[in-house]
């Protein structure tokens, strides 16, 4: 079965610091994978997502970026936090056209 | 445009109550996917259904049930006999077929009170 896998669960980073958040998928070869942002009390917002290795389409500029080195990794990315990166992050994960997205655990990120 | 509106942003029914979440979405294309996602409290998305454009059939499972009318453009949801446990943010999603993103309403707050 698939299961998808996120680090750290909880993140507390000051304003200027980089980030990196990982996530992992097992189970399924060539999915597609997203990153999504959810500020505290709102809707999902999607960041990046992924059709293959090294494939990244951006959906929101920003001083976030992602990539993907393994085929069933995507990591994001930033060189210097901002305290409007603070938010719930979720990566997902789907087969090709049709399917409906599933999603890890998430990761709490509070920039102070 | 491609667009899906959750109108209500928060309900608040009590236990054994009947509540129906609305869902009303906008596209061009003919062929395309519609979901509903359940995050509770801890935050995970949680896959409820998905229904194609071309199945406009209801669909029950257990408590939970959908109305899919593509007249109106709505997929609403419903949950008979509500419980406690059915507190939580859901989410309707639209994908048209040759997208590969999902587009989400902005979710609609339930709270089951005892």
């Amino acid at each position: 079965s698939q299961t998808i896998h996120q680090w750290p669960a909880t993140l507390v980073q000051p304003v200027g610091s980089p980030l990196s958040l990982e996530c992992t998928v097992e189970g399924t070869s060539n999915p597609n994978l997203y990153w999504y942002r959810q500020a505290a009390g709102r809707g999902l917002q999607l960041l990046f997502y992924s059709v293959g290795i090294g494939q990244i389409s951006s959906e929101v500029p920003q001083n976030l970026s992602a990539s993907r080195p393994q085929d069933r990794q995507f990591i994001l990315s930033s060189k210097k936090l901002l305290l409007s990166d603070s938010g719930f992050y979720l990566c997902a994960w789907s087969v090709r056209r049709g399917a409906g997205e599933n999603f890890g655990p998430g990761t709490r990120l509070l920039v102070l | 445009a491609q667009k899906v509106t959750q109108a209500q942003t928060e309900i608040s029914v009590v236990e054994k109550e009947d509540v129906t979440l609305d869902c009303v979405y906008e596209t061009r294309d003919t062929t395309y996917y519609l979901f509903w996602y359940k995050q509770p409290p801890s935050g995970e998305l949680v896959f409820l259904i998905r229904r194609n454009s071309f199945d406009e059939q209801n669909e029950i499972s257990g408590r939970y049930s959908w109305n899919f009318q593509k007249s109106t453009s709505s997929f609403n949801f419903t949950i008979t006999a509500s419980q406690v446990v059915d507190s939580a943010v859901y989410f309707c999603a639209l994908r048209p077929y040759n997208t590969d993103k999902l587009i989400f309403g902005t979710g609609t707050r339930l709270q089951v009170f005892p």
